[in-house]
């Protein structure tokens, strides 16, 4: 089946520094992804929309210079975290629609997630 | 608010006792799919049923969507410890967005 990684699973960064975080497709081409974030407990909440070759689409609330998105080829899509806070701290996970012919459009495929610790 | 609602919030069974958890959800949809997170990790999809489709099973897995009504239910038969884990339902919107219901915690007590 489709499989989305997460690259790295977990990083511990400082107050004030800036955190990339990949999400790539492996074995099928995505011209959308999404990238989500998830507090403990909670539901993950949609940040916005990647598209390939395109601005990302953001979500209300969601503040674009914060969350620098990069969707720069079919298979890769990058979430930067500029200038972490401690608030910033959460569960970051992808996912990406198959669009390939004959791939099932109606269905994604979520990334295994980053946890993200800003001290 | 992005997400529908789910009740219970939370639910403690004994093993061997099936688990019931709802979703509502606020727009029109394709499909709606439901998700298994266990604490701390990835998402698993369980099951995937179709605006067309009222019912569908898949092993101990027994999901209804009323259309009518905005809604889908997850049954987990006799349930396992294994199966303690949240579950969340999402739907698909505009432009292929999931949209995630807040989640239901299930503990299943050996």
């Amino acid at each position: 089946g489709a499989v989305v990684s997460q690259h790295p699973s977990w990083v511990i960064c400082k107050s004030g520094t800036s955190v990339k975080i990949e999400c790539r497709s492996l074995d099928f081409q995505a011209t959308t992804m999404f990238w989500y974030r998830q507090f403990p407990k909670q539901s993950l909440m949609l940040m916005a929309t990647s598209n390939e070759g395109s601005k990302a689409t953001y979500e209300q609330g969601v503040e674009k210079d914060k969350f620098l998105i990069n969707h720069a080829s079919l298979t890769l899509s990058t979430l930067t975290v500029t200038s972490a806070h401690p608030e910033d701290s959460s569960f970051y996970i992808c996912s990406a629609r198959d669009q390939t012919s004959g791939g099932r459009k109606d269905e994604q495929y979520f990334g295994p997630g980053t946890r993200l610790t800003v001290t | 608010s992005q997400q529908g609602e789910e009740d219970p919030q939370a639910l403690s069974i004994q093993e061997g006792e099936n688990a019931t958890m709802n979703c509502s959800y606020k727009t029109s949809i394709n499909n709606l799919q439901w998700y298994r997170q266990n604490s701390g990790r990835g998402l698993v999809h369980l099951i995937l049923i179709r605006s067309n489709e009222r019912e569908k099973h898949s092993g101990r897995l027994r999901v209804t969507l009323d259309t009518s009504k905005k809604s889908s239910s997850l049954l987990i038969t006799a349930s396992r410890a294994a199966d303690t884990a949240s579950y969340f339902c999402a739907t698909i919107g505009g432009g292929f967005k999931t949209i995630f219901g807040a989640g239901t915690r299930l503990f299943v007590k050996a």
